[in-house]
């Protein structure tokens, strides 16, 4: 069965720095790999998705994540933080073969920016 | 599109009474997910449905949680009788299982407070 481990439920980062948010994941078959983000009070957005395309993904506000087979990680940067980053982040993968539909996430990391 | 809308957006009520929720998903969406999100035990799917048909229930706490689809534009989610421990914010998300895509949209979520 899939899943996915997101490690740190809680990261700070100083304005203008590197962001880094881990996760691995564990499947049986060639995952399909999202990262959403929550801000306040709102719904989950998604920033970018693997899909066995190419292993660099690029998202939304500056985001991307590598897919690492040999690590089992899909790791998310970006290169300078902004206040306006400052969200919950979730990893997730898609469950079975990919024609369910159904997303596993992962526990979720909030991202504290400083100032 | 409007996107993905969920009414109400805030629901307070008394234990023992009935609350329903309700969705309409994006238009050519061919699944929705109802989700379930507390500090305590983060996000939870609940039940999801394909062309209308719910596929997996095993989210649902018990039996006081009933979902229902009974068109592509339309669902309700009904906690009958209500309990404080079911005070969440409830998000209904939608997407369509076409070939690599999956990428599932969330409303803004319906918060509920049971007293």
């Amino acid at each position: 069965a899939q899943s996915v481990t997101q490690l740190g439920s809680h990261v700070s980062v100083s304005e203008g720095a590197l962001v880094l948010l881990r996760c691995n994941y564990s499947s049986s078959v060639p995952p399909y790999l999202f990262w959403y983000v929550q801000y306040p009070n709102q719904g989950l957005q998604l920033l970018l998705k693997y899909t066995s395309a190419a292993t660099l993904v690029k998202g939304i506000n500056g985001f991307e994540a590598e897919f690492k087979k040999s690590e089992t990680s899909f790791h998310l940067t970006k290169p300078s933080a902004h206040m306006s980053d400052a969200a919950e982040y979730f990893c997730a993968v898609i469950h079975g073969s990919g024609n369910t539909g159904k997303l596993i996430f992962g526990q979720g990391t909030t991202l504290q920016v400083k100032p | 599109d409007a996107g993905v809308i969920q009414s109400p957006r805030h629901e307070v009520t008394e234990m023992g009474q009935e609350v329903t929720l309700r969705c309409k998903p994006i238009s050519g969406h061919d699944y929705l997910f109802w989700y379930r999100q507390t500090m305590m035990r983060g996000l939870e799917l609940l039940i999801y449905f394909n062309n209308n048909v719910p596929i997996d229930d095993s989210g649902m706490p018990e039996d006081r949680f009933s979902a229902k689809m009974p068109n592509a534009s339309f669902s309700t989610l009904k906690i009958q009788p209500s309990e404080p421990r079911d005070s969440a914010v409830y998000f209904c998300a939608s997407s369509f299982g076409g070939v690599h895509s999956y990428e599932q949209y969330f409303g803004p979520g319906t918060r509920l407070t049971v007293t």
